[in-house]
Order: structure tokens, then C-alpha cells, then sequence
């Protein structure tokens, strides 16, 4: 089966500039998650979406992060403005609602350098 | 809340060396234990997971046993290989569909 795709790979801005991320979770997927990893640090959950409601967005800095999924398939990340801070790896995994629905498939990411 | 703590990297060892990455967690209740494994320019694939007390993950020729004594998830491989140098996350979560919460990180390479 296809895996988690993303796009961009690889974006560079300024900062106050605006980004925005995609993502396709696996076909079926319910749960679709976004992440930011700083280098050298794991993974941190920014939001959580179960079908095309949020479930936890408590780390998304809504003053300047903004995620939908509409028609619970696909997922955008925006940021807008960028600050330098906001250089990092931008994961998005989706999970399957069932038994085994804690295992998280990720995407290759988004590297994103902002200048 | 919960954590997860693993020791820091960077880790070098010589191909065919014993392996040991320190994982431990804090948690309330009975969480689910995962290591995943990044390899350069990918992202996280699951490498094993452990979901009960007294569990053994294992996959590739690494192991994991979720010891709830010692709150404990320790990654282990008998011999490492080139191919295994990539940067491995303990990681935690409480229920199913729920929020993961992974540690830092531990890079490892391999060296022939």
C-alpha cells in the first residue's frame, strides 16, 4: 500500500513569510497527526485530527499555526508569520481506527529553513 | 505527565558489537511502548513495540521487553551492522489513537 505523502520536501523562506504544508495519509487512515521536530529533539505533536475533527491541538501556537482536514482525507499545515524558531522537520503520520490504531506511519517530512 | 527519557547519543560501535540503547518512561496507567527508527533522509518506521507488562518487542534482530518494575523499555541488538546507523525514539502512549510522547533521540552509527 502507498505510504504517507508530503510535500514540499524541502522549503526555505524568510521569516514573516508564509508556509503551507500537505499531506495524504494512507488510504482508510481515520487518524491523521502533524509533528514538529527540531533538530536533535523527538518529535512533538502540534495537532490531531480523527476524521475531520480536531482531537488535540494544545501544543499548536494558534497565533501563527493553522491546520485543516477537510473531508477527513487529506491535511494542510500553514504558518503564517514564519519566525526563525519555526526551522525544523514537519512529520505527518496517520494512524488506522482499530485494534492497532497506536501505530503511527510517518511521512518522509518537510524540511523547512527559515531565514 | 508522561515522558520519556533515553540516553543521549551519539553512540559509535564497531560492525558486530552489542547494542544498548537506555529507554525509561513515566506514565500513569499501562501505556503502550514503541522504539521507532530514522534512517537519513526519512522519516520514523516503527521498529517493535511492546503493549502489556513483561512484553517482547523484537524485529530486525533488535529486542525491547516493557518491564513495568523498572519502568524500562531498553533497545538491544546482539551485532550492530552499517546498515543499522540511523537515529532511534523511544516513544510512549497511553491509549489507543492517542497522543505519542517520544524522547529525544539517540543517533548511532555504525562503523566497519
Amino acid at each position: 500500500e502507498a505510504g504517507v505523502a508530503q510535500s514540499p520536501r524541502y522549503k526555505i523562506i524568510e521569516k514573516r513569510q508564509s508556509v503551507a504544508f500537505w499531506c495524504n495519509p494512507i488510504s482508510g487512515h481515520a487518524t491523521l497527526y502533524w509533528y514538529q521536530q527540531i533538530l536533535g529533539q523527538g518529535p512533538k505533536l502540534l495537532i490531531q485530527f480523527q476524521n475531520n475533527g480536531v482531537v488535540d491541538d494544545s501544543q499548536l501556537p494558534k497565533d501563527r499555526f493553522s491546520a485543516e482536514r477537510l473531508k477527513g482525507v487529506d491535511s494542510t499545515l500553514k504558518i503564517q508569520p514564519a519566525k526563525l524558531e519555526d526551522s525544523a522537520v514537519y512529520l505527518c503520520a496517520s494512524s488506522f481506527q482499530g485494534i492497532n490504531s497506536y501505530e503511527q506511519y510517518f511521512g518522509p517530512g518537510t524540511r523547512l529553513t527559515v531565514t | 505527565g508522561d515522558s520519556v527519557t533515553q540516553m543521549e547519543g551519539p553512540v559509535t560501535l564497531s560492525e558486530e558489537a552489542f547494542l544498548t540503547i537506555n529507554c525509561t518512561y513515566t506514565a500513569t496507567g499501562y501505556p503502550s511502548l514503541f522504539w521507532y527508527v530514522q534512517y537519513p533522509g526519512e522519516g520514523l518506521q516503527l521498529l517493535l513495540k511492546a503493549t502489556k507488562a513483561d512484553d517482547k518487542g523484537s524485529n530486525k534482530g533488535f529486542e525491547a521487553t516493557y518491564r513495568k518494575e523498572t519502568t524500562s523499555f531498553h533497545l538491544e541488538k546482539g551485532s550492530v551492522q552499517v546498515s543499522d546507523s540511523a537515529v532511534y525514539f523511544c516513544a510512549l502512549s497511553r491509549n489507543t489513537g492517542n497522543q505519542f510522547y517520544f524522547g529525544t533521540g539517540t543517533s548511532l552509527t555504525v562503523i566497519p
